[in-house]
């Protein structure tokens, strides 16, 4: 069954670095997302992105965050000057919209853990 | 945010029993509802979606909407050890995002 591959898996970061989550969506699918969790928290949205720019973005993505499709495989979250409280699990997800996207949903990768030191 | 609301749990059920487990929502123009399963150290995976209101089954899993009451259940019925699981639902959005709820963490002892 396809997959959405994220790397890494876990990356560990000091206060002020940037850092680059990536992601492999499956390879037929058009439309790109990023959620989080905070641990104990909801599963909360970020960006999606079609077609090569951002289709909508919540309050949470600010100017400290940015996505890249910089191939035509890879679809990379943008974490610039991190803070304690982006420690986080941040999930890639892609959808198909040939397929209907209300009727398959998304298809979440395994996520990586973001920790801020 | 505060549009769809889900018990956090811990349910912890035996093994063969009927789990119950609900949300309700605020946005009486959502359409979408899902259910998703989580385990631990992992993605979201997509278990079963409704549209509207109505019923909907797949083996021992069944989704309810009651749109007149903006709530949504999901039933397991004989519940195995490998169900246990965080059960997130969620709606979509018209920009086809997803609201999760909190989650509801879900033993099923042998």
């Amino acid at each position: 069954e396809p997959e959405v591959t994220q790397t890494p898996s876990h990356q560990v970061t000091q206060m002020g670095q940037e850092v680059i989550l990536r992601c492999v969506p499956i390879s037929n699918h058009l439309y790109f997302y990023w959620y989080r969790q905070i641990l104990g928290q909801k599963v909360e949205f970020l960006v999606s992105f079609y077609n090569n720019e951002i289709s909508e973005k919540s309050e949470i993505f600010d100017d400290q965050f940015s996505v890249e499709r910089p191939d035509g495989s890879n679809f990379t979250l943008k974490i610039r000057s991190t803070k304690l409280e982006d420690s986080a699990m941040y999930f890639c997800a892609s959808s198909d919209p040939g397929q209907g996207r209300f009727n398959y949903g998304y298809t979440f990768g395994s996520g990586t853990r973001l920790t801020v030191v | 945010q505060k549009e769809v609301e889900q018990d956090p749990g811990p349910l912890s059920v035996p093994e063969g029993a009927i789990v119950s487990l609900n949300c309700t929502y605020s946005n009486s123009a959502f359409q979408y509802f899902m259910w998703y399963r989580q385990y631990s150290r992992k993605g979201p995976e997509l278990l079963m979606y409704t549209y509207s209101s109505g019923n909907k089954e797949d083996g021992r899993f069944t989704a309810q909407v009651d749109k007149s009451s903006k709530y949504i259940s999901l039933f397991i019925r004989d519940s195995q050890p490998s169900d246990s699981a965080t059960y997130l639902c969620a709606i979509v959005t018209g920009a086809n995002n997803l609201f999760f709820g909190t989650g509801t963490r879900l033993t099923v002892i042998p």
